[in-house]
């Protein structure tokens, strides 16, 4: 089965930009999706499709993906980006298995 | 706006059936894919399965002899039955919605907690 790797932290003091990563097999050849869950809620996309933004998320977000490796930037890190940050890909190798990355707990310093 | 709501027992004993419902308001539940993600407490996010609104279903490999999901249009409500549940089958259960098979799942339901214990 596909595996997405995450790390399990990244921190960052506010102002500055934190970069999360979702490592897989040649992930740049499928779409990667991005979701944020703050504590108590459901997760909510903050990129689709590699770098695109749904409606009401701040520019600060941006999304890109290449070869093994899918990176979430936030720019400009305010307190409230604080959250869980998840990749997540559909794998057609074999059947269509929904496949989420083991998570990124985001510390805003 | 498209609202998500689960709804279904929160303690179910190790080896019964869990079954969850989800009402879909503000939308239809037509040509959209539906679907159930967990996650056990202080864990990550897991895929379970989708349903057309059509019928059509996929489940994820590991949880396929234990998971149907149904889907009744009349009542624009899904619902997810998982077998024989031990406590690794404790978590909060989200119901969400796919647009296409490649896309994310753009709204979400609160999460339910559901806890197998004797």
């Amino acid at each position: 089965s596909y595996v997405l790797t995450q790390p399990p932290s990244v921190s960052v003091a506010p102002g500055k930009t934190a970069r999360i990563t979702c490592g897989g097999n040649k992930i740049g050849s499928k779409s990667v999706h991005w979701y944020q869950q703050k504590p108590g809620q459901a997760p909510v996309v903050v990129t689709n499709y590699d770098s695109d933004r749904p409606s009401g998320i701040p520019q600060r977000f941006s999304g890109s993906n290449s070869g093994d490796t899918a990176t979430l930037t936030i720019s400009r890190v305010e307190a409230g980006d604080e959250a869980d940050y998840y990749c997540q890909v559909w794998d057609t190798s074999s059947d269509h298995q929904g496949v989420f990355g083991g998570g990124t707990k985001l510390t805003v310093l | 706006q498209v609202q998500l709501q689960e709804s279904g027992p929160g303690l179910v004993k190790p080896s019964e059936t869990l079954s969850l419902t989800c009402s879909v308001s503000g939308g239809s539940i037509n040509n959209y894919y539906w679907s159930w993600i967990r996650q056990p407490p202080g864990k990550g996010l897991e895929w379970i399965g989708y349903i057309y609104y059509s019928g059509s279903t996929n489940y994820k490999s590991s949880l396929r002899s234990r998971v149907t999901i149904s889907v009744d249009t009349s009542k624009n409500q899904f619902s997810l039955k998982l077998r024989s549940v031990t406590a690794a089958d404790t978590a909060v259960y989200y119901c969400a919605r796919i647009r296409t098979v490649a896309s994310d799942f753009d709204y979400w339901g609160q999460g339910t907690l559901v806890t197998v214990s004797s």
